[in-house]
């Protein structure tokens, strides 16, 4: 594998079901974010790892729950969802500087379609 | 709240017609992405433009960062099907960690 990988690529949930998202990157990278994409709308960043620690979560509801529990691991835990979070789940990575600051070329998987009923 | 503003939002011509799609805000940025996306698929790393002023070009792409650093441009010449699909930019900003900023996107559609 090669590259940012996401599964599952399609989900349908229920609004009680708990699911979740994972995402691998054989980059050699030790960033990783999670977005949201709706239609019609920019990519909403939603959580930032940086070095396995969250450096940014963007006002996302708790029934979101982002894990990294390495630099080329990151899952996003799904429970009582809304139908209005049905959208396209993008994991991207990139490299931290020595800082620990991520810079700035981030790579993408190919998205976990979320729906939920 | 930063913005990038991004036009057109939709494109359709013909084959072998040039086109050009502009990313514009009032934000300075360190560098800046392009990116392909295709229906269903994750959006696809076209280029990082850094320095103020630069011109990349890509085959057929050229693209073109702004002096001042607060606006891009993506040219096409020659348009081909293949090109079909989202075209976002997205700008980074200055001490904050790598966040982006993404343009919402633009739809193109080259015809046969």
């Amino acid at each position: 594998e090669t590259g940012v990988t996401q599964t599952p690529r399609h989900l349908v949930m229920g609004m009680t079901n708990k699911k979740s998202l994972k995402c691998e990157q054989h980059l050699g990278h030790n960033a990783m974010y999670w977005y949201k994409q709706s239609a019609k709308k920019p990519l909403e960043l939603m959580f930032v790892y940086s070095l396995e620690e969250r450096v940014e979560n963007n006002s996302v509801p708790s029934r979101f729950s982002p894990e990294c529990p390495n630099s080329s691991h990151l899952f996003l835990h799904l429970h009582t969802l809304q139908p209005e979070d049905s959208a396209l789940y993008l994991c991207a990575s990139s490299q931290a500087a020595i800082s620990g600051s991520p810079t700035h070329t981030q790579y993408f998987g190919p998205g976990t379609r979320l729906t939920v009923l | 709240t930063q913005l990038l503003e991004q036009s057109p939002q939709f494109l359709s011509i013909q084959e072998g017609e040039n086109l050009t799609v502009y990313c514009n805000s009032s934000s300075v940025f360190s560098s800046l992405q392009w990116y392909r996306q295709e229906p269903g698929e994750g959006p696809v790393l076209l280029v990082t433009v850094v320095t103020g002023g630069e011109v990349k070009k890509l085959k057929r792409l050229t693209f073109q960062f702004g002096d001042a650093r607060k606006d891009s441009s993506l040219h096409i010449t020659a348009a081909q099907p293949g090109d079909t699909g989202l075209y976002l930019c997205a700008g980074a900003l200055y001490n904050q960690g790598g966040k982006l900023i993404f343009g919402q996107g633009t739809e193109l559609s080259v015809k046969p």
